[in-house]
C-alpha cells in the first residue's frame, strides 16, 4: 500500500493552461504539504495544511492554489501555466505539524510546460 | 546567502569508502537538523536527525552538528552502492509550523 500517493506521475502541457495535481496519504496523519523541486533540485515549501486549514502559504504566484477536501487529500490546482513552473512537484505528510516531525514524501509529478 | 549551503557534488567514491556529506546554515535559531535520502526519481526519505549540537549514529550512518560555526555533517561508513542517492540536509526551528528548509542536496555515487 502506498502511503502517499500522487497522480500524475508525469504532467505535459501548453503554457497557458490550466492543470492539476492530486494527493492522497493513507497514514492518518494530519498535516500535509506541496514542495517544488527545481532544475537545480532545490526543494522549496509552498503550502502545508494541518487538518484542511492552510497554516503555510510560502510566497507563490496566486495561480497556484491549494485545496484540501480532507486531511487526507491535498490537491494543487495551477492556473495560467507558465514555463517557469516545469519542476516536480512533490506532496508530503507528516503526524502533526510539530517541527520535528518525520515528512513521508510521495513519489512526485514531473511537470512539463513546453 | 541561502540559508542552507550544500555542495551539490557529484561525489564518486569506490564501495567500502567513508563518506562525508557536509552543509551549512546561516540562521541560527535552527534547532533541529535532518538528513534526507533522495533516490533518482523518488521522493526525499528521513534517514536520521539531531537535536541541536552533538553526535547521533544509526548503524553505518553518523549525523553531526555544530551550531557554533554552524556545520552539519553526515559521515557513511562502509559505503554500499545502494547508497547511491543524492542527501539532502534540511535544518528547522524549534517551535512553530514543520517548515525546514532544504539543502540542495550532494549526489552520492559509490561504485563496485
Amino acid at each position: 500500500d502506498t502511503a502517499v500517493s500522487q497522480t500524475p506521475k508525469y504532467l505535459v502541457t501548453q503554457m497557458g493552461n490550466d492543470k492539476s495535481i492530486k494527493c492522497e496519504q493513507n497514514l492518518g496523519h494530519d498535516t500535509m504539504y506541496w514542495y517544488k523541486q527545481d532544475s537545480k533540485k532545490f526543494l522549496k515549501i509552498m503550502f502545508s495544511y494541518n487538518n484542511k486549514e492552510l497554516i503555510i502559504n510560502e510566497t507563490v504566484p496566486n495561480r497556484f492554489s491549494p485545496k484540501s477536501p480532507d486531511k487526507a487529500h491535498l490537491n494543487l490546482h495551477i492556473n495560467s501555466l507558465e514555463l517557469g513552473d516545469s519542476a516536480v512537484y512533490f506532496c508530503a505528510s507528516s503526524p502533526t505539524r510539530a517541527t520535528n516531525e518525520k515528512l513521508f514524501f510521495g513519489s512526485g509529478t514531473q511537470l512539463s510546460v513546453l | 546567502q541561502k540559508e542552507v549551503e550544500q555542495d551539490p557534488g557529484p561525489l564518486s567514491v569506490p564501495e567500502g569508502a567513508i563518506v562525508s556529506l557536509n552543509c551549512t546554515y546561516s540562521n541560527s535559531a535552527f534547532q533541529y537538523f535532518m538528513w534526507y535520502r533522495q533516490y533518482s526519481r523518488k521522493g526525499p526519505e528521513l534517514l536520521m536527525y539531531t537535536y541541536s549540537s552533538g553526535n547521533k549514529e544509526d548503524g553505518r550512518f553518523t549525523a553531526q552538528v555544530d551550531k557554533s560555526s554552524k556545520y552539519i555533517s553526515l559521515f557513511i561508513r562502509d559505503s554500499q552502492p545502494s547508497d547511491s542517492a543524492t542527501y539532502l540536509c534540511a535544518p528547522s526551528l524549534s517551535g512553530g509550523y514543520n517548515k525546514l528548509i532544504f539543502g540542495a542536496g550532494t549526489r552520492l555515487a559509490v561504485h563496485p
